[in-house]
């Protein structure tokens, strides 16, 4: 079985300062793991993937995450935020175990404050 | 053009009705989802499909059908529609456990 868990609904930060956006997973088998955005009435894009390569996985417009397979996460993280970062952010996960579905997480959403 | 379309974006209905969301991918990506999206719940799955005529329910089946004849299309059938059913529909395609790629999503609302 398969689950993730973002652990904060809400995240907001001033323009300029690190972002933060954690995500735990639980898995069976070796997972893949990615983080999708979505801006305001948007579908959702890819930011980065994580599958059984690097740990440290850098993504589009400044984004990289770290899996750490002791402490089950993937956080995603950027040293600055922009205004135009503000968007949903999902954690998914998938493994081979699951057929090629994914299990999403319920989403953060990221606010920047100028 | 390349990619994974979706059409209608907006639809309007009434309750009882039957609507037909499509879907349609241009990469011949074995696998396609069907998500809803409502509020408090992010991505729920609704059905998916490995491959042309191999479908398989997902966390929220009940009140929808799907199809998949040929491997690009992959519609998505409400038979009778509730209001409940009123969101935001996203159709996906990968290749195995990989990247998706998301359509631009429909909008229904059912009055």
């Amino acid at each position: 079985a398969q689950s993730v868990t973002q652990l904060d609904s809400h995240v907001s930060v001033s323009e300029g300062t690190p972002v933060l956006l954690r995500c735990n997973y639980s898995s069976s088998y070796s997972p893949s793991l990615f983080w999708y955005v979505q801006h305001p009435n948007k579908g959702l894009q890819l930011l980065l993937k994580y599958t059984s390569a690097a740990t440290l996985v850098k993504g589009i417009n400044g984004f990289e995450a770290e899996f750490k397979k002791s402490e089950t996460s993937f956080h995603l993280t950027k040293p600055s935020a922009h205004m135009s970062d503000a968007a949903e952010y999902f954690c998914v996960v998938s493994d081979l175990g699951n057929a090629g579905k994914s299990t999403f997480g319920d989403g953060t959403t990221l606010t920047v404050k100028p | 053009d390349a990619g994974i379309t979706q059409s209608p974006r907006y639809k309007i209905t009434e309750t009882g009705r039957q609507v037909t969301l499509m879907c349609h991918q241009t990469w011949s990506h074995s696998y396609m989802f069907w998500y809803r999206q409502d509020l408090g719940h992010g991505l729920r799955l609704i059905y998916y499909s490995a491959a042309a005529d191999i479908t398989d329910k997902g966390e929220v089946p009940d009140g929808y059908v799907v199809s998949r004849s040929k491997t690009e299309n992959f519609p998505l059938t409400l038979e009778s529609a509730t209001r409940s059913q009123t969101s935001v529909y996203f159709c996906a395609s990968s290749d195995e456990v990989d990247e998706q790629f998301f359509g631009p999503g429909t909008r229904l609302t059912v009055l």
